[in-house]
């Protein structure tokens, strides 16, 4: 079975400033790994995916994501944050083969002041 | 791009009622799921479907039950509300990657 961990259930931090959101996993087999985005009383977003390939992944809005296998870790980083980027954060795992589901950290709360 | 639409945003029941929450897909996904979502538990999986008709057990199925007779629609049945069951409701398709997620509905049981 899989399991992924969120260190940070909240992250303050003041707008501008960088910002990194934890994420580990556990799994004993290839996994695909996500960033998931959810803004107040919506669904969640799909911010950024690891497939294969190159380990650093990036979104259009200015996140990214590097993939360390040997750590088991998918972090989360933002150089400049924005107020706008105020929203709960879910890193999730999904088995590369055969039937899955995506399993989710309990989630990161980024709040930004100005 | 793919679409997916829960029925209802926000839904108030009473305790012992039999609650219908409906999802609709629009891009042919063969897997689809139901997940709840609490503060500080994250989205904890419900049932899924990875064809028509068929359905498993997720990591919280007591209470609830789900159908699927057409492939773009996923219906999860709670058969008789009670108020621990208040909660984000999250329906998600997807291929073999990425999920995508509806709106949500927030049930009340009162």
């Amino acid at each position: 079975a899989q399991s992924v961990t969120q260190l940070d259930s909240q992250v303050p931090v003041f707008e501008e400033a960088p910002v990194e959101l934890r994420c580990n996993y556990s799994s004993s087999v290839s996994v695909y790994l996500f960033w998931y985005v959810q803004y107040p009383n919506q669904g969640l977003q799909l911010l950024l995916k690891y497939l294969s390939g190159s380990t650093l992944v990036e979104s259009i809005n200015g996140f990214e994501a590097e993939f360390n296998k040997s750590q088991t870790s998918f972090h989360l980083r933002k150089p400049s944050v924005h107020i706008s980027d105020t929203a709960e954060y879910f890193c999730a795992v999904r088995v590369v083969s055969g039937y899955s589901t995506l399993t989710f950290g309990k989630g990161t709360m980024l709040l930004v002041s100005p | 791009d793919v679409k997916v639409t829960q029925s209802s945003r926000y839904l108030v029941k009473r305790t012992g009622e039999k609650v219908f929450l409906e999802c609709v897909q629009d891009m042919d996904h063969e897997n689809m799921f139901w997940y709840r979502q609490d503060p500080g538990l994250g989205l904890r999986l419900i049932y899924f479907s990875y064809d028509v008709k068929m359905k498993e057990k997720g990591d919280i199925p007591e209470g609830y039950s789900v159908s699927r007779e057409k492939k773009e629609r996923f219906s999860l049945i709670l058969e008789s509300a009670s108020t621990n069951q208040t909660s984000m409701y999250l329906c998600a398709s997807s291929l073999q990657t990425e999920a995508f997620f509806g709106q949500g509905t927030r049930l009340t049981v009162v």
